[in-house]
């Protein structure tokens, strides 16, 4: 069955950096790509972007262009995100989603999610 | 900035049908938009519903279905369940890779 198992909860201080990895299984690794997701408290979904773990081709939101970088590792089926420049209101649970094999528009399975806490 | 919009909030009685929506900014959503839909129970992550306008997947119950309504996207849940209380999340496809989530519906089943 397809499992996406995400990294612990961190806490970051405004301006650092946080990665948070999600490591696949159940499927073929590198046939499907893989977005990333983000829910702060109390609010609703905002997409960040996608990496296709067979070349590392990545696509960020706009709103992210800079400050994200997404990477991945075939030999571990794990793919990353790294976030830079955290303040306040990158606070939130980060989630990776599968995507589809050839779309970019598809999802389905998603992991159980990372809370990721900026304070000072 | 584009924004999709979805009710901020829905009530459905028990057996009931109700039918969600999911509007784009940049005017009529399309099958190009590729509309999916996510269910998001408290505390859990989101669940795929629905996706490219009314395909379900294996474990999407049949009492939901996807179709476009007018100019937005639409999701219908016929014969509501307790269980169905949940947020929904709708997703369209901009092109160039982008997607933008709605503001998500809370649904009550009451």
């Amino acid at each position: 069955q397809v499992q996406l198992v995400q990294s612990g909860a961190e806490v970051k201080k405004p301006g650092a950096s946080v990665k948070v990895s999600c490591k696949a299984s159940g499927y073929t690794f590198a046939s499907y790509s893989m977005h990333w997701v983000r829910q702060a408290p109390g609010q609703g979904l905002e997409w960040m972007g996608i990496i296709n773990p067979s070349g590392g081709s990545t696509t960020y939101a706009q709103k992210f262009q800079g400050r994200v970088s997404m990477t991945r590792d075939t030999s571990t089926a794990t793919v990353y995100m790294e976030l830079s420049s955290l303040t306040s209101e990158d606070t939130a649970v980060y989630y990776c989603t599968r995507g589809g094999t050839l779309t970019s528009w598809y999802l389905d399975f998603w992991g159980r999610g990372t809370l990721v806490t900026v304070s000072s | 900035q584009t924004a999709v919009t979805q009710e901020p909030s829905l009530t459905v009685s028990p057996g009931g049908t109700v039918t969600l929506t999911c509007a784009s900014s940049t005017g009529a959503v399309t099958s190009g938009y590729y509309p999916s839909w996510f269910q998001q129970k408290p505390g859990q992550a989101p669940r795929a519903l629905i996706y490219s306008t009314g395909n379900k997947h294996s474990w999407t119950p049949a009492r939901f279905s996807g179709s476009l309504l007018g100019d937005k996207a639409a999701l219908t849940l016929s014969g509501a369940q307790p269980e169905d209380e949940a947020e929904y999340h709708c997703l369209l496809y901009y092109g160039g890779g982008q997607l933008v989530f709605g503001g998500g519906t809370k649904l009550t089943v009451l």
